[in-house]
């Protein structure tokens, strides 16, 4: 299985809803990403998890509250969001060890914040 | 600060090589050149990458200049399912978690 597998594929959320966007991969990779695109725009990096902990927050909006409950899933918690965060949020894993920046992604889930 | 810089958009003939460049004159010695695709409504693929030597696979070669300031991805045989937005980046390669940064890409267009 070399899938990361995120749901939902779309979201529609109102200003003061609390969701959360989820992602699971079984390749036994330690390191999993969370990205966020806008339209004709490259990814952008937004947090790195490294054996279930938090290794990188590029100075993200606490709105966005990610977390990382075991070693195959990663969920990122949105509260109070602004329609500028409608975007497609990127999921991806990494081998730990020596996996470098080859990532696998999944297919994205995108978000409408109205 | 974009480490990568690369031309917005290519077009290429089915069937013909494409040829993507990609200027890194920063790149450092312990940095690894990468290329990602993201074909329209998925996530982004991984490629290839490489330190200094060229190196190929099943989807491309990997040309990396000897002073290591340039690099180009070839796609021997393109076909209309290549046509993506080509991201070319840079990353330590060995580090046990990967930053990937990337740059605004090219949009590759295969045309029949």
């Amino acid at each position: 299985d070399t899938e990361v597998t995120q749901t939902p594929k779309h979201l529609v959320m109102g200003m003061t809803n609390k969701k959360s966007l989820k992602c699971e991969q079984h390749m036994g990779h330690r390191a999993m990403y969370w990205y966020k695109q806008k339209a004709k725009k490259p990814p952008e990096l937004m947090f790195v998890y490294s054996y279930e902990k938090l290794s990188i927050n590029e100075s993200v909006p606490s709105r966005f509250s990610p977390e990382c409950p075991n070693s195959s899933l990663l969920n990122l918690h949105l509260h109070a969001l602004q329609p500028e965060d409608s975007a497609l949020y990127l999921c991806a894993s990494s081998h730990s060890t020596g996996g470098g920046e080859k990532l696998f992604f999944g297919s994205g889930t995108q978000l409408s914040v109205l | 600060d974009a480490k990568t810089t690369q031309p917005t958009s290519m077009d290429c003939a089915e069937g013909r090589a494409a040829n993507l460049p990609c200027n890194h004159s920063t790149i450092s010695g312990n940095e690894y050149v990468y290329w990602y695709r993201q074909i329209h409504s998925q996530g982004p693929q991984y490629i290839i990458h490489g330190l200094k030597n060229n190196e190929t696979n099943e989807m491309a070669s990997l040309i990396i200049t000897e002073d290591r300031k340039s690099s180009t991805l070839i796609l021997p045989h393109a076909t209309l399912r290549d046509t993506a937005v080509y991201y070319c980046t840079l990353g330590r390669g060995s580090s046990n978690t990967g930053k990937l940064i990337f740059g605004q890409g090219t949009t590759l267009q295969v045309k029949p």
